[in-house]
């Protein structure tokens, strides 16, 4: 079946720490994205890529990095400049970022900061 | 900037009530218009979605008319099931601009609770 996948479900982190989301997909899509949800908040933008190697930041790319070496991943780190990085990321990945097609999203990781 | 705004929550029904969730955008070209819905602890699943003016997006007994003349995309269902308790995310894509402008813009989601 296809789709995507995201690792850990949940993720518990000391402060100061850099982790990192995995993300993969198995869908052939060229754009994936990485998004920030936060109660009452709904989804924020982190950084999206549109091709391998290419990737931009989104609304709140602040504390985060990402990489683009393979079509079918795109992991996210956040770092330790991240000042409040408990939240639930959803990864998510489209056919063609430009003609406005649906977005199909992964499970989502819970990331806490301890 | 584009931008959709969602009517407030949370909304609380009783099963086989109607279901009326508002959501109205703004856009400088054409959007397109989307539900998602999202389960307790899990990723958005696509519920429907409209291209044009006037498209009628439907799925699982939900509808969405995509209303050009008055910028919205309401969401129904003639009769809701306890299954159907989760939060509902409106958003839109607009292809028009191109780019780095072409990404999904999310409303705030409403959650909706479905009483036996």
């Amino acid at each position: 079946d296809g789709g995507i996948t995201q690792s850990p479900k949940y993720l518990f982190r000391k402060e100061g720490q850099n982790v990192t989301l995995s993300c993969e997909q198995n869908l052939n899509h060229d754009a994936m994205y990485w998004y920030r949800q936060d109660p009452g908040q709904g989804l924020r933008l982190i950084y999206y890529s549109q091709i391998v190697n290419d990737f931009q930041k989104g609304d709140i790319a602040e504390g985060y990095s990402v990489s683009r070496e393979k079509k079918e991943s795109f992991p996210l780190t956040v770092t330790s400049a991240q000042k409040n990085p408990t939240a639930f990321y959803l990864c998510a990945s489209s056919t063609n970022l430009n003609r406005g097609d649906e977005q199909f999203f992964g499970p989502g990781t819970r990331l806490t900061v301890l | 900037g584009d931008s959709v705004t969602q009517m407030e929550g949370p909304v609380t029904l009783s099963e086989e009530a109607f279901l009326t969730i508002n959501c109205t955008y703004t856009a400088t070209g054409y959007p397109s218009l989307f539900w998602y819905v999202q389960y307790p602890g899990e990723g958005l699943q696509l519920l429907l979605k409209a291209t044009k003016a006037d498209d009628k997006g439907s799925n699982k007994g939900f509808e969405a008319t995509y209303r050009k003349e008055t910028t919205s995309f309401h969401l129904e269902k003639g009769s809701v099931q306890v299954s159907d308790s989760a939060v509902y995310f409106c958003a839109l894509s607009d292809p028009s601009l191109g780019g780095a402008n072409s990404k999904l813009t999310f409303g705030k989601g409403i959650t909706l609770s479905v009483r036996p």
